[in-house]
């Protein structure tokens, strides 16, 4: 069966440091990636997905970036860390793309 | 741009009754519908999807409604267990084939 893994499950983070979250996907090849953020009692507002490795798209304008150096391993980066950064952050996977988003537990964020 | 709504942000149900929780959505070229149930500190589960050429499918005690006429989803929970308090998020498949979530709707069982 398919699994996702992200880590780390919490993070705190002084404003300016850099950032790396990273996800993993197991039991399935060439899966449609993506990351989310979560506000606190928000929806989820796409920010990257990837249809291959080393292929992003990036839905909205960020501090962040995302990449995609092996088949089932996607992550999410920051050069500086800015205060408006924190949130939930969520990896997802689907075998393709609109097809349903399978989720990882998510990254509690929080800059200081 | 287009969007997914809900109707109602909470939604309290005493415990064995029946729930339902309702989204209404803007766009008419949707053809595709999840929802996903999200309990605290995790990330959001599977539950049910439906198809825009189905009215209705049915799941172990949920059911999703489809009303294209008035674009309007529905999820029912039925005898709603304590278990079953979490928010609960319907997403669509857009024109570009990327899915768009509603904000939530947090669903609590009263003992």
């Amino acid at each position: 069966s398919q699994t996702i893994h992200q880590w780390p499950a919490t993070l705190v983070q002084p404003v300016g440091s850099p950032l790396s979250l990273e996800c993993t996907v197991e039991g399935t090849s060439n899966p449609n990636l993506y990351w989310y953020r979560q506000a606190a009692g928000r929806g989820l507002q796409l920010l990257f997905y990837s249809v291959g490795i080393g292929q992003i798209s990036s839905e909205v304008p960020q501090n962040l970036s995302a990449s995609r150096p092996q088949d089932r391993q996607f992550i999410l980066s920051s050069k500086k860390l800015l205060l408006s950064d924190s949130g939930f952050y969520l990896c997802a996977w689907s075998t393709r793309v609109g097809q349903p988003q399978h989720f990882g537990d998510g990254t509690r964020l929080s800059i200081l | 741009g287009e969007s997914v709504g809900l109707h109602l942000p909470t939604l309290s149900v005493q415990e064995g009754d029946n729930s339902i929780i309702n989204c209404a959505y803007s766009n008419s070229a949707s053809d595709y519908f999840i929802w996903y149930k999200q309990e605290s500190g995790k990330g959001p589960q599977f539950i049910i999807d439906i198809r825009s050429n189905m009215d209705k499918r049915q799941g172990q005690r949920v059911t999703v409604l489809l009303n294209k006429t008035v674009k309007h989803l529905s999820l029912q929970i039925a005898a709603t267990q304590p278990g079953d308090s979490a928010v609960y998020f319907c997403a669509e498949r857009s024109n570009d084939y990327k899915l768009s979530f509603g904000a939530g709707t947090t669903v609590t069982v009263r003992a």
